[in-house]
């Protein structure tokens, strides 16, 4: 499996654009997080979704933000308008809460900067 | 949620043992104490995780102390490529809310 695939790596736009993230889980896993990360506020969990369902949304910052999981294989993070505080490295991860582990599988992460 | 706390940084030479505690005073009967490291420029990835018994993986092993107010991470050989940050996190058995603290930022040298 080529696990968690994220898109873009790497966006730069400028303040007030529409940024969106792309996540593409591992096949099977029944639970998709995305998290943000920076140095002053560490690794925040946003919102994470089961079975395509919002479970907790209470970490997304603001009604800029905006997440999505039409299916079992793709989900979204919108932020309309963007912002400079935005700037953050913005992580999908996805897990099967049937395994022993209950491991969280992380992507590579999208960094994204806000000008 | 509960909270963990966690020593800021850590140093270890090479080819030496390394533990990594990490106090969870306010646990409760039903939370996991997971380890996730981060290594530079990548996502987390798990490390190990356990309930109340000591635990073994290829990766490392999980101490946990009796009255489960305190777990340490053991990597039993430490090698340049384990220079990373280790989260401790508490997971309740109900949800899958992770709080990443700050983590512990080892570096091993040479």
């Amino acid at each position: 499996d080529a696990g968690v695939i994220q898109s873009p790596r790497h966006e730069v736009t400028e303040m007030g654009q529409e940024v969106t993230l792309r996540c593409k889980p591992i096949s099977g896993h029944d639970y998709l997080f995305w998290y943000r990360q920076t140095m002053m506020r560490g690794l925040e969990l946003l919102i994470y979704f089961n079975n395509n369902v919002p479970i907790d949304d209470s970490g997304m910052p603001e009604d800029r933000f905006s997440a999505k999981m039409p299916n079992a294989s793709f989900s979204t993070l919108k932020i309309q308008p963007s912002e400079p505080r935005d700037s953050a490295v913005y992580f999908c991860a996805s897990l099967n809460s049937e395994a022993l582990t209950n491991e969280q599988f992380f992507g590579p992460g999208t960094r994204l900067t806000v000008l | 949620d509960a909270k963990t706390t966690q020593p800021n940084s850590m140093e270890s030479n090479e080819e030496e043992p390394v533990h990594l505690p990490c106090n969870h005073s306010t646990i409760s009967g039903t939370d996991y104490i997971h380890w996730y490291r981060q290594l530079p420029s990548q996502g987390p990835e798990y490390v190990i995780h356990g309930l109340t018994s000591n635990v073994n993986n290829r990766m490392a092993s999980l101490a946990i102390a009796e009255d489960r107010k305190s777990s340490t991470l053991i990597l039993h050989r430490a090698t340049l490529r384990d220079a990373a940050v280790y989260y401790c996190i508490l997971r309740n058995d109900y949800g899958q809310n992770f709080v990443f603290g700050p983590g512990t930022r080892l570096s091993v040298l040479p």
